[in-house]
């Protein structure tokens, strides 16, 4: 079942622009995660926010969450090259049932150029 | 350490094959994972482990049959799959409430011939 819709599905910027990625999701959430996956390759955690969090930093990553409107961005500052990926929102559920549960967005492709 | 390793990189079986996807962490998390990744789509969640017992199974057809020996092992048993089956095949843990998300390896490409 999907539970996160992103946009935009591609984005392509210059180095040292910034690169911002929306995420909507349907229920309610214990938690939202991002991820980063290099082409064909694990993915890697980013950044986790709680359902009573509005607004997360780490390095040149800022993420904000909604509740109301069931969304969240991942804005990233002065890409580089190395930024190119694509990117994942997760979101994680409240109930004990589903512990560890994750589902994923459709994800961001990222194309940062030199 | 701080990686999930996961063996073998590529299998290529045919459909009456009997093969195991192994992944192994030693961070001490108690929550581990099994995801497909189909090209260009998001990861699937097939199985959880928790404290070594199966909490989680999102219907995944028993052609898949996952098995968690210990607390740092993680396998996936595959047997007469069909070519759709073909895929990145993730592994990750987790420590629950730590706030730091879950750690994944870095695949095994399966191809079904």
């Amino acid at each position: 079942s999907q539970q996160g819709e992103e946009d935009p599905q591609a984005l392509s910027i210059q180095e040292g622009e910034n690169a911002t990625m929306n995420c909507s999701y349907k229920t309610s959430i214990n938690n939202l995660q991002w991820y980063r996956q290099n082409s064909g390759r694990g993915l890697v955690h980013l950044i986790l926010i709680r359902s009573n969090e509005r607004e997360k930093h780490s390095g040149r990553l800022r993420v904000t969450l909604d509740t109301s409107k069931k969304s969240s961005s991942l804005l990233i500052t002065a890409s580089r090259a190395a930024d190119t990926a694509s990117y994942f929102c997760a979101t994680a559920f409240p109930s004990a049932s589903n512990t560890g549960k994750l589902i994923f967005g459709q994800g961001t492709t990222l194309q940062v150029k030199p | 350490d701080t990686e999930v390793t996961q063996t073998p990189k590529h299998l290529v079986m045919g459909m009456t094959n009997k093969k195991s996807l192994k992944c192994e962490q030693h961070m001490g998390h108690r929550a581990m994972y099994w995801y497909k990744q189909k090209a260009k789509k998001p990861p699937e969640l097939m199985f959880v482990y928790s404290y070594e017992k199966l909490s989680i199974n999102e219907s995944v057809p028993s052609r898949f049959s996952p098995e968690c020996p210990n607390s740092s092992l993680l396998n996936l048993h595959l047997h007469a799959l069909q070519p759709e089956d073909s895929a990145l095949y993730l592994c990750a843990s987790s420590q629950e409430g730590s706030g730091r998300g879950q750690f994944f390896g870095p695949g095994t490409r399966l191809t079904v011939l």
